[in-house]
């Protein structure tokens, strides 16, 4: 059971360029998110999933888009890169939204944007 | 999702026992406590949660006064492993599927 697992671990990205985020969690998880983190901040929520085919904005969702084609996989794309998104990005998984919520986390994406 | 407040960073030794504290005055009815850990470098990991009195388990425990408005997480004998950022949350379990939100949680050093 690998849990949550998230590529690439770092990249660097020149502004204006497009970039994929991969997730894919191993645990039948219907409920999926992701996060960014900044410096000194907490966790702030992006894009979230309640399953295959559904997706919702978080708090900050701008220059980012998301899809669910599978209940594995979570991608996170950026559209075109600006330095601003520099940051750490968290993908997660939780078993059932109201009935078990606790969010397990991927190890991170670590991304610079230039 | 009710606002939780929790001090930025507290210091400690090893071997002491660690109590943060959150205050969540405006909790609802149904929002249950949680509290999640952060390692440098790594996602956050869930560690206790708990509705009311006392919660406990192999990592801390956890303790909820007959208000809930606010709740203490003890860590026991810590150790230079428990170095971490500690996050509180206080949120509806009953059906609420928009996310977690993250403050910025307690800086604990734990020094030799």
């Amino acid at each position: 059971n690998a849990g949550v697992t998230q590529t690439p671990k770092f990249q660097v990205l020149k502004t204006g360029q497009s970039m994929t985020l991969q997730c894919a969690q191993d645990m039948n998880h219907e409920y999926m998110s992701w996060y960014r983190q900044d410096p000194g901040m907490g966790l702030r929520l992006i894009h979230y999933s309640v399953g295959a085919g559904i997706t919702d904005q978080g708090e900050v969702p701008n220059g980012y888009n998301v899809s669910r084609s599978t209940t594995e996989d979570f991608p996170l794309r950026l559209l075109s890169a600006a330095p601003s998104q520099t940051s750490v990005y968290f993908c997660a998984s939780s078993p059932q939204p109201g009935l078990d919520d606790t969010q397990y986390f991927g190890p991170g994406t670590r991304l610079t944007v230039l | 999702l009710a606002k939780t407040t929790q001090p930025i960073s507290m210091d400690s030794y090893e071997g002491q026992e660690v109590n943060i504290t959150c205050s969540h005055n405006n909790i609802a009815t149904n929002d249950y406590i949680t509290w999640y850990q952060q390692f440098p470098s790594q996602g956050p990991r869930f560690i206790i949660q708990g509705y009311k009195t006392k919660v406990t388990n192999e990592v801390a425990s956890l303790f909820i006064p007959a208000d809930r408005k606010s709740s203490t997480l003890s860590l026991t004998r810590v150790s230079l492993s428990d170095t971490a950022v500690y996050y509180c949350l206080a949120r509806y379990s009953g059906g609420g599927a928009d996310g977690l939100t993250f403050g910025k949680g307690t800086h604990l050093i734990i020094q030799p």
